[in-house]
């Protein structure tokens, strides 16, 4: 079975810039969470999806934004791409027995 | 805002050592509360899912326990071999907030040989 996949693997941006980051997530689960990991700090939750609705996002601004498609994989959309975007940001899936993590994309603002 | 505070932040044992690390948090605002290895270029993986007071979870060589009434879960590690070394994470599911889960900044573990 398939895990969760996410792409690219590392994206290099300008700052102003937008970035698109993809996630698939496990074969059956319909919920997919992103999650930030900026340098220095612990993970950060981004937003959540489900049935190819929004169901809840985290403190950050509406520059972070994404989708679920019909066949569950999600996008995450960053706009206006600033510095401090600089992150590693993870996709999970889940049938809730706890999180099944994608390997992350690496985000690098220049 | 739930606060999850692991501790220690690091820390290094021989192996063969037993070693155990506490997850704090504001105690019964919260669903569930997930446990998480997560080794140097791969992807954090799930140890345990807790969701009751006084909750015992054992996988091999690592165990956790679960405390809501004082707000605190350990994870123990017994026998720890070089192949254990990894940030250890805490995540609480709340129960109020549907979907985020509230992670620890972890504690990073290192296993001599």
């Amino acid at each position: 079975e398939a895990g969760v996949t996410q792409s690219p693997t590392h994206l290099i941006k300008t700052r102003g810039q937008q970035a698109t980051l993809r996630c698939s997530p496990i074969s059956g689960h319909t919920s997919v969470y992103w999650y930030q990991q900026a340098l220095g700090l612990g993970l950060q939750f981004l937003l959540w999806y489900d049935e190819g609705e929004e169901r809840n996002r985290g403190n950050f601004p509406p520059r972070f934004s994404g989708r679920q498609f019909p066949n569950y994989s999600s996008e995450l959309n960053v706009n206006a791409l600033e510095l401090e975007d600089s992150a590693l940001y993870l996709c999970a899936s889940s049938e809730g027995l706890g999180y099944t993590f994608g390997s992350g994309t690496r985000l690098t603002v220049v | 805002i739930l606060n999850v505070e692991q501790s220690p932040q690091s820390l290094h044992v021989q192996e063969g050592d037993s070693t155990n690390f506490t997850c704090s948090f504001p105690s019964s605002n919260f669903y569930a509360l997930h446990w998480y290895r997560w080794e140097t270029a791969k992807s954090p993986e799930a140890l345990f899912v807790m969701t009751l007071n006084g909750d015992e979870k054992k996988k091999g060589r690592i165990s956790a326990t679960l405390n809501t009434k004082e707000g605190y879960s350990y994870l123990y590690i017994k026998g720890s071999q070089p192949e254990d070394s990894a940030t250890y994470l805490c995540a609480l599911v709340s129960n109020t907030n549907a979907g985020k889960s509230t992670f620890g900044d972890g504690t990073t573990l290192t296993v001599k040989p």
